[in-house]
């Protein structure tokens, strides 16, 4: 079936540096994917979406220049937290849309991003 | 503003008891709504419901949609411990999707 990997599961890292978040298809070309947030026993928050080849469309209150979304091929698309910041701790996961499947979502597996 | 509601925010049952948890929505160009199950990591997709009035059904799970109404609801019977997660509601349109708060299911042995 239609599987999304995302790498790291899990990533502790220092205030100030950055750190990137991959996801990747592994069985079908993802023209589309979102970009989430979700912090403790709160909803998984939009962050921005992203189409191969141009640049992403982020929602309202997301800093582009500190989460950076690059979708350089169709089967893989980053997401970079830039100068990290103790708030930005939380549960990222990205979803891609898939058209061979019947409700055309398929989610990453997430990663805690606890910064220090 | 795009909204998905989600009732109650949580609960907390005995093994063999029924669960009814409540979506309601109000989105433009709504497509679908679906329903997922999050455990401790990414959610895994239950149901998708597009037409009106017409009950899906997976094991013990059952899920129907009310587009007149704006609102879903997603039924477990005879719960089991491994039911226990939260349970989210999400509405999709202009393909993207819009997720509800979540109702956190606690199931007790």
């Amino acid at each position: 079936g239609a599987v999304v990997s995302q790498h790291p599961s899990r990533v502790i890292c220092k205030s100030g540096t950055s750190v990137k978040i991959e996801c990747r298809s592994l069985d079908f070309q993802a023209t589309t994917m979102f970009w989430y947030r979700q912090f403790p026993k709160q909803s998984l928050m939009l962050m921005a979406t992203s189409n191969e080849g141009s640049k992403a469309t982020y929602e309202q209150g997301v800093e582009k220049d500190k989460f950076l979304i690059n979708h350089a091929s169709l089967t893989l698309s980053t997401l970079t937290v830039t100068s990290a910041h103790p708030e930005d701790s939380s549960f990222y996961i990205c979803s891609a849309r898939n058209r061979g499947i019947s409700y055309g979502y398929t989610f990453g597996s997430g990663t805690r991003l606890t910064v220090v | 503003e795009d909204k998905v509601v989600q009732s109650p925010l949580s609960l907390v049952v005995h093994e063999g008891d029924t669960v009814t948890l409540n979506c309601s929505y109000e989105v433009t160009n709504f497509r679908s709504l679906l329903w997922y199950k999050q455990e401790k990591k990414a959610p895994t997709f239950l149901f998708m419901l597009t037409s009106s009035g017409i009950e899906k059904k997976s094991g013990r799970l059952s899920s129907i949609l009310d587009k007149k109404e704006l609102f879903s609801i997603l039924n477990i019977t005879a719960t089991q411990t491994g039911d226990s997660a939260v349970y989210l509601c999400a509405v999709e349109n202009d393909y993207k999707l819009s997720f509800g708060a979540g109702t956190t299911v606690t199931v007790r042995a």
